[in-house]
């Protein structure tokens, strides 16, 4: 079946620094890849998506390619801001209605 | 608009109390979800209703019951629950037009239930 697997962390950054959370994924055919991402005490907001090979998805300065030769989905930003702590979540979702989701990834940045 | 609400924010029940939760969409979206997540966890699936009708059912236990009265709303009706029930319950609404892999879940904030 579909999987998703990202690096747990937790991750913790100074301001300014530069961000990777790795996320690879196990599909049949040609699955749509998202991130969200769940500020404390919230629900889910997408942040990104990309539906099909190459596609580069980009959003408030995050960005992921859809890599299908590496069937990777990596999230990343330059410079990352206190304000981006939160819980971070790669999603696939093939044929079907349902979305599966990577464990998550708590990410931290302190000034 | 990309905006889904629920109600209430904080719900607190005991064992022995029925309530519901609501969600509602105005998008258009033919697609609603409910999910549980509990603390550091990803959310888990519980149902699928497609075009008011109930497509998917996670084998979620009868103290559950969802209930799609209209486009627009889904409601999840709560009885006799546990305290392992303890969970923030998500709504996500999807276009639905088809069973093709790009459709974008939207999610509300959430409901966050504290069982006695």
């Amino acid at each position: 079946g579909n999987s998703v697997t990202q690096m747990e962390g937790p991750v913790t950054l100074s301001e300014e620094a530069f961000l990777t959370i790795n996320c690879t994924y196990t599909a049949t055919g040609y699955p749509s890849l998202f991130w969200y991402v769940q500020y404390p005490g919230e629900g889910l907001q997408l942040l990104l998506k990309a539906t099909k090979a190459d596609d580069k998805g980009s959003n408030k300065g995050f960005e992921a390619t859809y890599r299908k030769e590496t069937t990777s989905f990596h999230l990343e930003k330059g410079s990352v801001q206190v304000s981006d702590s939160a819980v971070y979540f790669c999603a696939l979702r093939g044929g079907s209605e349902k979305l599966v989701f990577g464990k998550g990834t708590k990410l931290t940045v302190n000034p | 608009d990309t905006e889904v609400t629920q109600t209430p924010k904080h719900l607190v029940m005991g064992m022995t109390n029925k309530k519901s939760l609501k969600c509602e969409q105005h998008m258009g979206h033919r697609a609603m979800y409910w999910y549980k997540q509990k603390a550091k966890k990803p959310p888990e699936l519980m149902f699928v209703y497609s075009y008011e009708k109930l497509s998917i059912n996670e084998s979620v236990p009868s103290r559950f019951s969802p209930e799609c009265p209209n486009s627009s709303l889904l409601n999840l009706h709560l009885h006799a629950l546990q305290p392992e029930d303890s969970a923030l319950y998500l709504c996500a609404s999807s276009q639905g037009r088809g069973r093709g892999g790009g459709e974008t879940q939207y999610f509300g904030p959430g409901t966050r239930l504290l069982v006695l």
